[in-house]
């Protein structure tokens, strides 16, 4: 199973800063399947990039992501206030899939 | 717009079986090219992927689950269910239903549903 590390574990950044999140696998990722999820309290997750750099439908462009191999970053270019959330990476390149812990993204 | 809907008990008592089902509205879950997965998340932590199931009734499970794990599609009522049997304390999670659109990752979720396993 590869496993998933997200760093950090907390982010307090303000409103219109930049926030960058990273995940690193245990093993090589196949073809890139990494994908990155928004939690809000209490509601599923919401896809926001698979395949390592491609945005979902109707997910704003200041998300983007990058990375291949290892090393995967999420990156928001300008935070808005509904942006403070719990991120997760995920891989479905091989079975089982699985997700990192989680990066909480908080208001600083 | 496809959707998806959990439905099961919410509580369910020590060594019994964990049934829910995953509605799918809005389109077909015969269409092909997607398969359809079952996650769950314990209180405050992070996700686990359970397990999914083709529209044929092709499946793979997380080997973790794997020994309990059942999951089943109805293409007539277009659900797909899940069955957790021998369920203990550590089973108690909101379970979510999402679409596996393959390269695209889990695209469509459900709302989720809690699920706690208590006597």
């Amino acid at each position: 199973e590869i496993v998933l590390t997200q760093s950090p574990g907390t982010l307090s950044l303000s409103p219109g800063e930049r926030a960058t999140l990273s995940c690193r696998a245990s093993q090589s990722v196949s073809s890139s399947y990494l994908a990155w999820y928004q939690q809000k309290p209490g509601q599923a997750p919401r896809l926001l990039i698979y395949g390592a750099s491609s945005r979902a439908t109707g997910i704003p462009d200041r998300f983007s992501g990058s990375g291949s191999g290892t090393d995967f970053t999420l990156t928001i270019s300008r935070l808005e206030p509904e942006d403070f959330a719990v991120y997760y990476c995920q891989q479905y390149g091989s079975s089982p899939y699985s997700f990192g812990q989680g990066t909480k993204l908080e208001i600083k | 717009q496809v959707q998806l809907q959990e439905s099961g008990p919410g509580l369910v008592k020590p060594s019994q079986t964990l049934s829910l089902t995953c509605t799918v509205s809005g389109g077909s879950i015969s269409s092909g090219g997607y398969y359809w997965s079952w996650i769950r998340q314990h209180p405050g932590k992070g996700l686990e992927w359970i397990g999914y199931i083709y529209y044929s009734g092709s499946t793979y499970y997380n080997p973790s689950l794997k020994s309990r794990v059942t999951i089943s599609v109805d293409t007539s009522k277009n659900q797909f269910s899940l069955k957790l049997s021998s369920v203990t304390a550590a089973d108690t999670a909101v379970y979510y239903c999402a679409r596996d659109r393959a390269a695209n990752a889990f695209d469509i979720w459900g709302q989720g549903t809690m699920v706690t396993v208590s006597s």
